[in-house]
C-alpha cells in the first residue's frame, strides 16, 4: 500500500460547480498535511496547510480526518483557471533518526474544469 | 525576492557524464530537498537536508549525491548519469522546527535529458 494516494482523476467539473476529493496516508503518526497545486510542468505551489480544525481560503476548503486518515479539499465555485493537478502531501518523522523528515506526496489529482 | 533557483533549467546529457545541478534558496531555510517526478510515479523524493551538514536519503537516492556545505545551497550530483535518471528534477526548501515542516518552496525545476 502507498503511503500516501490520491485518487488521480481526471476529475471533469463544470465551471461554477463544486469539487472535492481526498488523499488518505497509512502511517498514522504523520504530522504536517499540505495541499500543493502544480500547473503542466511547472513547480508545486503551496495552496494550503492542513491542520486539525480544518481551514477555508476563500473557495478552497481542507479538512483532516485524523481517525480515518484522510485529508479532504473542496473547491467552490470552480473556476476555469482551478485546472490542474492537486498534490497531497504528507510529514511523516523519520522515526528511525532522531531528527529528519521525510515528507510524501500523493501521485496528485487532476482537476479540469470545463465551461 | 524570496526563491529557490536551479541551473541549469534543462540538460541533455550522456551516459556516464558526471553532472552537477545546483539549488540555492535565500530564505535562510534549514531545510532542503531534492524530487524526481515521473509520469505515472508523481513526485519521488531523492536526498533531504535537515541543516548544514545534514543530509539523508529519500525514497529514491540511487545513482545520486548531494551535499550540504553552507545552509543555501543544495547540489545534486549524478556521478555517472544513466538513461533512466531522465526525470523533471525539482529542489525545494522550508523552515523547520523539530519534526515540523513547513511550507516548502519549489524551485523551476531542471528537465534532464540522459542519452
Amino acid at each position: 500500500r502507498k503511503e500516501v494516494e490520491q485518487d488521480p482523476g481526471p476529475f471533469n467539473v463544470p465551471e461554477g460547480a463544486t469539487v472535492a476529493f481526498n488523499c488518505t496516508y497509512s502511517n498514522s503518526a504523520s504530522q504536517s498535511f499540505f495541499w500543493y497545486r502544480q500547473d503542466c510542468r511547472k513547480e508545486p505551489k503551496l495552496l494550503m496547510s492542513v491542520y486539525s480544525s480544518g481551514n477555508e481560503d476563500g473557495r478552497f476548503t481542507a479538512q483532516l480526518n485524523r481517525a480515518s486518515q484522510y485529508i479532504s479539499l473542496l473547491i467552490r465555485d470552480s473556476k476555469l483557471s482551478d485546472s490542474a493537478t492537486y498534490l497531497c502531501v504528507v510529514n511523516i518523522p523519520n522515526t528511525i533518526k532522531a531528527a529528519g523528515n521525510k515528507l510524501t506526496f500523493g501521485g496528485g489529482t487532476r482537476v479540469l474544469v470545463k465551461p | 525576492e524570496a526563491q529557490v533557483t536551479q541551473n541549469p533549467r534543462y540538460l541533455i546529457t550522456v551516459t556516464g557524464k558526471k553532472l552537477t545541478v545546483t539549488c540555492s534558496q535565500n530564505m535562510n531555510h534549514e531545510y532542503m530537498s531534492w524530487y524526481r517526478q515521473d509520469p505515472g510515479l508523481g513526485l519521488r523524493q531523492i536526498y533531504y537536508s535537515m541543516n548544514v551538514e545534514v543530509t539523508d536519503k529519500g525514497d529514491v537516492p540511487e545513482g545520486y549525491k548531494v551535499s550540504r556545505k553552507e545552509k543555501r545551497n543544495f547540489p545534486l550530483i549524478l556521478e555517472s548519469p544513466s538513461p533512466n535518471q531522465t526525470s523533471l528534477y525539482f529542489c525545494a526548501s522550508s523552515f523547520v522546527s523539530g519534526s515540523y515542516v513547513y511550507t516548502q518552496y519549489f524551485g523551476p525545476g531542471t528537465r534532464l535529458t540522459v542519452l
